[in-house]
């Protein structure tokens, strides 16, 4: 089973401020097939980023993908109200898939 | 209305069963792998299951495997599954989710249903 690691735990950033997210992986992770979901309370997780990459319909720009071995990176080049929220990294190519445990971003 | 709608979430002892059901409507349910991910309270997000867009191959998490069964119902654009031999670490909010790639075995979830909530509890 591949491990996801996420850090920060919790990271506090004002409006503005660009924030980095990563999602490391216990091993390869096939042909990059890495997710990254937004969720915040009470609703569902909502797809930003798949493929490690590649922005989901109608996902704003300044949320971006990028891998590099079994690191990957989530960054919001300028945070704005509505990006305050849990992250989740997830590997979809490898069974069993696994979501990594999350980073929260909440409003410094 | 919401393409992926979960239903049959409730309270159940431990030891019980419920069956779960999402709804699709909107897209061509039949070329889409269905999932379900759940999420216990305050945690965070756990594989549970998929079943394939034809309905004759299925996958579970350990955690549920042997206990739960998923089966879909393309004429009824409809997934189910039945969770049998429900313990407390069952409980969480259960979410049915598809694909963004139809047909495709790998795919990252681009479309989920709002969730439904399985209590286990005496």
């Amino acid at each position: 089973e591949i491990v996801l690691t996420q850090s920060p735990g919790t990271l506090s950033l004002s409006p503005g401020e660009r924030g980095t997210l990563s999602c490391r992986a216990s091993q390869s992770v096939t042909s990059n097939f890495l997710a990254w979901y937004q969720q915040k309370p009470g609703q569902a997780p909502r797809l930003l980023i798949y493929g490690a990459s590649s922005r989901a319909t109608g996902v704003p720009d300044r949320f971006s993908g990028s891998a590099s071995g079994t690191d990957f990176t989530l960054t919001i080049s300028r945070l704005e109200p509505e990006d305050f929220a849990v992250y989740y990294c997830h590997q979809y190519g490898s069974s069993p898939q696994t979501f990594g445990p999350g980073t929260k971003v909440d409003m410094k | 209305q919401l393409p992926l709608v979960e239903s049959g979430g409730g309270l159940v002892k431990p030891g019980g069963s419920l069956r779960l059901s999402c709804a699709a409507s909107g897209f061509t349910f039949s070329d889409y792998y269905i999932t379900w991910i759940r999420q216990a309270p305050g945690k965070g997000l756990e594989w549970i299951s998929f079943i394939s867009y034809s309905g004759d191959s299925s996958f579970y998490a350990d955690s549920v495997k042997g206990r739960f069964t998923m089966s879909r119902d393309n004429a009824q654009n409809s997934v189910e599954l039945q969770m049998n031999s429900l313990r407390a670490e069952d409980t969480a909010v259960y979410y049915c989710a598809r694909g963004v790639t139809p047909f495709s075995y790998y795919y990252a979830l681009d479309v989920w249903g709002p969730g439904t909530s399985v209590t286990v509890s005496s």
